[in-house]
């Protein structure tokens, strides 16, 4: 069973449209999160949610919305799709904030034509 | 500015011999410290962890030590065996976890037969 699984793992697009990623954790596991990993393989952290609620919000440009329909689900809407938002798209969770592992899924890679 | 940094990009080790990855910080706030592997195409597999109120943690092959003093922590894989090629992430959080986690930009661990 996997753990973390996002949907889908490619997505290829034209600049100006607007994409989701989906998120999904069956772990039971409270806090999720979104991180990119830039074409220097830095991953950095965009948002986190806890309890349905956003609790960190990195400068991350507002056309990046997280969406949590449930605890289990933490979607990720981008508007206006620019070249600079080509990445890798990773999402994880874990027990709680602070000292526990996060448990990533396999990423989504997106490219802007 | 990196606060998590991994400055060897690459590292070949025999099979058999140990695996010595280092990881440095500048955030004196940070209190938890993991390590990652990751695969080509696939999310980061978390591997061991560690509190900043010890200086060593051990899980099978793998022993993680911290060095509080020197804000240096290192990943020792005995012996190394070839599924351990991979790409390895040091990753730090502060208290509450918030900030989600900093990463290294990793090493590239190669085990040679």
């Amino acid at each position: 069973d996997t753990a973390v699984s996002q949907t889908p793992k490619y997505l290829v697009t034209q600049m100006g449209n607007d994409k989701s990623i989906k998120c999904e954790q069956n772990l039971g596991h409270d806090t999720m999160y979104w991180y990119k990993q830039d074409s220097k393989k830095f991953l950095k952290i965009m948002f986190s949610y806890n309890n349905k609620e956003l609790i960190i919000n990195e400068t991350v440009p507002n056309r990046f919305s997280p969406k949590s329909p449930d605890k289990a689900h933490l979607n990720l809407h981008i508007n206006s799709l620019e070249l600079g938002d080509s990445a890798v798209y990773f999402c994880a969770s874990s027990h709680a904030t602070g000292a526990q592992p996060q448990h990533f899924g396999d990423g989504t890679r997106l490219s802007i034509l | 500015d990196q606060q998590v940094k991994q400055n060897s990009p690459s590292l070949s080790v025999q099979e058999g011999r140990i695996s010595i990855l280092n990881c440095d910080y500048t955030n004196s706030m940070f209190d938890y410290f993991l390590w990652y592997k990751k695969y080509p195409a696939e999310g980061p597999t978390f591997l061991i962890s560690i509190s900043s109120i010890k200086d060593k943690n051990e899980d099978g092959r793998f022993t993680v030590f911290l060095n509080k003093s020197a804000k240096h922590l290192s990943l020792h894989i005995v012996p190394s065996q070839p599924g351990d090629s991979a790409v390895y992430f040091c990753a730090a959080s502060a208290p509450g976890g918030a900030d989600g986690l900093t990463f290294g930009k990793g090493t590239h661990l190669i085990i040679q037969p």
